[in-house]
């Protein structure tokens, strides 16, 4: 069981948007950078998100990091059937010295 | 483009070993901390472990400490995991991944990971 914790399964129709939230702790999330990946279905992880709200290069701006406290959320607008995949949240834990990630929301575009 | 290349994944017995490595390219391997992370089959990331780019830190799930060793040759740009005592459980998709730090007061953590490599595949079977 993930100490940061994801719903694990989002739908949505084409077009429409969609969020996912991560929750942890003050350990975590609460006093560390928050990033987000992108597992396309037999892919690797591709970084999404990372410090909370900032895209690398080639992200398009439909997708958007917000974090308050210890909670953080991802927000996908203008949904494409390409979107499906799985989204992790991750980030450090001061206490543990320890990276982690949250359980993984499977996107699913109707 | 950085490119990290692992390999060594393979079917191994329960109880034995194998060493996983990452081939790095395309930047300056020895400014970065690099991590391993793995995927079961069908199931979501798990972090494994991490080694600071001087190997000054490093640093261990629960659930591989004592029987994993992460390392690094800085000189030939690859990254190493010495896998003992595999379990059935250590079966997955290993990725290595570069790392962003912050270093403060407090000591060191990473920000993000952001590139991967392709994964290899440890299969521990009987």
């Amino acid at each position: 069981q993930s100490v940061l914790t994801q719903p694990p399964s989002v739908s949505a129709a084409p077009g429409q948007k969609v969020t996912i939230s991560c929750s942890g702790s003050s350990s975590n999330i609460g006093n560390n950078y928050l990033s987000w990946y992108q597992q396309l279905p037999g892919t690797a992880p591709k970084l999404l998100i990372y410090e909370n709200n900032k895209r690398p290069s080639g992200i398009p701006d439909r997708f958007s990091g917000s974090k308050s406290g210890t909670s953080a959320t991802l927000g996908i607008t203008g949904l494409q059937t390409g979107d499906e995949a799985d989204y992790y949240c991750g980030t450090w834990d001061s206490s543990l010295s320890t990276w982690m990630f949250g359980g993984g929301t499977k996107l699913t575009v109707l | 483009q950085v490119q990290l290349v692992e390999s060594g994944g393979g079917v191994v017995q329960p109880g034995k070993s194998l060493r996983l490595s990452c081939a790095a390219s395309k930047f300056t391997f020895s400014s970065y901390d690099m991590h391993w992370v793995r995927q079961a089959p069908g199931k979501g990331l798990e972090w494994v472990a991490l080694i600071s780019y001087d190997e000054r830190r490093s640093n261990y799930a629960d659930s591989v400490k004592g029987r994993f060793t992460i390392s690094r040759d800085n000189s030939k740009t690859t990254l190493y995991l010495e896998m003992n005592s595999l379990r059935v459980e250590d079966t997955g998709v290993y990725y290595c991944a570069r790392a962003l730090r912050d270093c403060g007061g407090g000591g060191c953590s990473t920000r993000h990971f952001d590139y991967w490599g392709q994964g290899t595949l440890v299969t521990v079977s009987s």
